[in-house]
């Protein structure tokens, strides 16, 4: 399974876009990238997911360069209410060694300012 | 529609006890995994059940077990509880094996005295 790497912890501010990057550099071909939101005491939500070039939804994006060893999520104009954990995951969706189970790793910690 | 429910909420037992969490899935959701969230080791991976049978399995003692049953509600037992089980326990549920947009329950928090 990919090992994953992303910054334990950032700071933004109310407004502001932030991007957080993670770094998957044995990502295998099957694989895709999937990012999670967790509150404290809540189960994990997924956000959005991407194999290549770029996704975008109702709530985020998702920036994946040609290599796919980095993805990028990024949050328009964040608010208070997205502080949480921001799990990058990468998995192989259609089977294999994961089948049916994510391995998550530490996280970010995301805390917006007022 | 319902999300996924998992229950009790919360949970306090002894050293030595055992304990059933139960978990529903969203409904025509066919595959359900279990998570343990701790402090230390974050989330980690318990085991995943697809009808009714267990497909996958991650590095946890013996003393946690699960099953699933025809209606793919499943269970999760801990036997002779230790106080490191002390951990939020997390169900997710997916439409069909494989697919990695899983819906998470609220979590069961077990406390373990």
């Amino acid at each position: 399974l990919a090992k994953t790497t992303q910054p334990i912890s950032m700071d933004s501010y109310e407004g502001q876009e932030v991007n957080i990057t993670c770094s998957h550099n044995n990502i295998a071909t099957n694989d895709y990238i999937t990012w999670y939101q967790q509150f404290p005491s809540q189960g994990p939500r997924f956000i959005i997911q991407g194999y290549k070039t770029k996704v975008t939804n109702e709530v985020a994006s998702l920036f994946i360069p040609a290599d796919r060893k980095s993805s990028t999520l990024s949050l328009p104009r964040v608010s208070l209410s997205d502080t949480a954990v921001y799990y990058c995951l990468v998995g192989d969706i259609g089977g294999g060694t994961s089948y049916g189970k994510l391995t998550f790793g530490q996280g970010t910690i995301l805390t917006v300012h007022p | 529609k319902a999300g996924v429910t998992q229950t009790p909420r919360y949970l306090i037992k002894t050293r030595g006890q055992q304990v059933t969490l139960s978990c529903s899935p969203i409904s025509g959701h066919r595959s359900v995994s279990w998570y343990q969230q701790t402090p230390g080791q974050g989330l980690q991976f318990l085991f995943e059940y697809f009808s009714e049978t267990q497909r996958n399995k991650g590095n946890f003692p013996g003393r946690f077990s699960g099953r699933q049953f025809s209606n793919s509600r499943s269970e999760m037992n801990v036997s002779t509880l230790e106080l490191g089980d002390s951990a939020l326990y997390l169900c997710a549920s997916s439409l069909e094996r494989g697919g990695t947009e899983a819906f998470f329950g609220q979590g069961t928090r077990l406390t373990v005295v």
